[in-house]
């Protein structure tokens, strides 16, 4: 039972490339986010969803666009990446009406 | 001013001591609450949920004081497994779902 699973691991970037991070999840969750997380700065919400086919913006949504085309995945797209994005992204998921929220073990991305 | 505040330490114990971490929070609105413990470079993991009528989980003990909006964990015995930091997460239900705020964490040191 593997959770939460996000590829890539680790990935560098130069500026304006683009890519996508991917989160799957296998616990059949309705909820999934994604979260970036500074030095400095608690975690801070990007965009979440609450359901297939549905997302919103968080708190840091600006660079960054999502997808849930299937309940069990979520991807993270940086269209034209800047060094401000260099951070650990983390996705996490939980089930409807429950608190507990399960992460992923990030992705480290630097831009440069 | 910050939504969630924690001292950021390092808090440096030899082991087997008694250590308290407190949080402050400061929106009202705010419904249940959590620590969650992060490991070095790896993802936040729900240590326990947090209950104004206080919880203890082994050598764990949360608590919560509303009318002062603090929350506060006590770790006796301190492990060296124990090292890590320590995140302070609020949630509140909003217009769009649940809101989850996380402080910037405590970190400990557990030394022999």
């Amino acid at each position: 039972n593997a959770g939460v699973t996000q590829t890539p691991k680790f990935r560098v970037l130069k500026t304006g490339q683009s890519m996508t991070l991917l989160c799957a999840q296998d616990m059949n969750h309705e909820y999934m986010y994604w979260y970036r997380q500074d030095p400095g700065m608690g975690l801070r919400l990007i965009h979440y969803s609450v359901g297939e086919g549905t997302t919103a913006k968080g708190e840091v949504p600006d660079g960054y666009n999502v997808s849930r085309l299937k309940k069990q995945n979520f991807l993270l797209g940086l269209e034209s990446a800047a060094p401000s994005q260099t951070s650990v992204y983390f996705c996490a998921s939980r089930q409807q009406a429950i608190d507990r929220y399960t992460f992923g073990s990030g992705t480290r991305l630097t831009v440069v | 001013r910050k939504e969630v505040e924690q001292d950021p330490g390092p808090f440096n114990v030899p082991e087997g001591a008694t250590v308290a971490f407190n949080c402050t929070y400061s929106n009202s609105a705010s419904q249940s609450f959590f620590w969650y413990r992060q490991d070095c470079r790896k993802e936040p993991k729900l240590l326990m949920s947090v209950y104004s009528s206080g919880n203890e989980d082994g050598r764990f003990t949360a608590q919560l004081n509303r009318a002062s909006q603090y929350i506060s964990l006590l770790i006796r015995d301190s492990k060296l497994s124990d090292s890590a930091t320590y995140l302070c997460v609020v949630n509140r239900f909003t217009g769009g779902g649940n809101k989850l705020t996380f402080g910037t964490g405590t970190q400990l040191k557990v030394e022999l």
